[in-house]
């Protein structure tokens, strides 16, 4: 498969607590995005790496998230203390060009 | 910060009826872009297009990017079954991001 992969594809958290996402992207993709869904909503830009390089946030990713591309390879996407508004599709996207390949989503559920 | 306005936000149609959903923005787009979502799934590219006035069909899907760069249709014609989902329009703004609309949710009765 040579797909855009991201793990878990579900998790449950209690608020306060901190998750991390996994995000391997299709290999001869050189940039990588995080974008977050919410339901009845398009996609919106949290982050962009081209390489290992993290060259965009947006101000919708707050200081309680990161993201890291340590080889240019995969990514994690982490977010510390989290809150119920953090609930969410998060979807990770590469690209060597115009027009993005997504990976199926993290659904997080903070409760 | 740019806005992408996407209508309708839901449609419902019988099998073999044809379909046009648009999008319209504030600011000027490079690129126009469709995508699909299924249930449970990302966005899968359907069309992109590149410069104003440009039409482009993918197989019973045709798209075209408006001549003010400000907007874009989508058409789906005879639709089936398995067109059921959410049809989002996105603008690539600059090379580092790409804004989506709410989405047009399609319904087919067969």
């Amino acid at each position: 498969d040579t797909g855009v992969s991201q793990d878990p594809r579900h998790k449950i958290t209690k608020r306060g607590q901190n998750v991390t996402f996994r995000c391997d992207p299709i290999s001869e993709h050189n940039r990588l995005y995080w974008y977050r869904q919410t339901l009845g909503q398009g996609p919106e830009f949290l982050t962009y790496f081209q390489n290992e390089a993290q060259l965009e946030k947006s101000r919708l990713l707050s200081d309680r998230f990161s993201a890291e591309r340590p080889k240019g390879s995969f990514s994690t996407l982490e977010i510390q203390r989290t809150e119920q508004g953090d609930s969410a599709m998060y979807l990770c996207a590469s690209s060597s060009g115009v027009g993005y390949t997504f990976g199926s989503g993290t659904r997080l559920t903070v409760v | 910060g740019q806005q992408l306005n996407q209508s309708p936000q839901s449609m419902f149609i019988q099998e073999g009826e044809d379909v046009s959903m648009n999008c319209t923005s504030s600011s000027i787009f490079n690129t126009w872009l469709w995508y699909k979502q299924d249930p449970g799934e990302g966005p899968v590219l359907l069309i992109a297009l590149y410069k104003a006035g440009e039409l482009t069909s993918n197989g019973r899907l045709t798209a075209q990017f408006g001549i003010t760069r400000k907007d874009s249709f989508l058409n789906i014609s005879a639709s089936i079954p398995s067109d059921v989902g959410i049809y989002f329009c996105a603008g690539w703004y600059n090379n580092n991001d790409m804004r989506f609309g709410a989405g047009t949710r399609l319904t087919v009765k067969p």
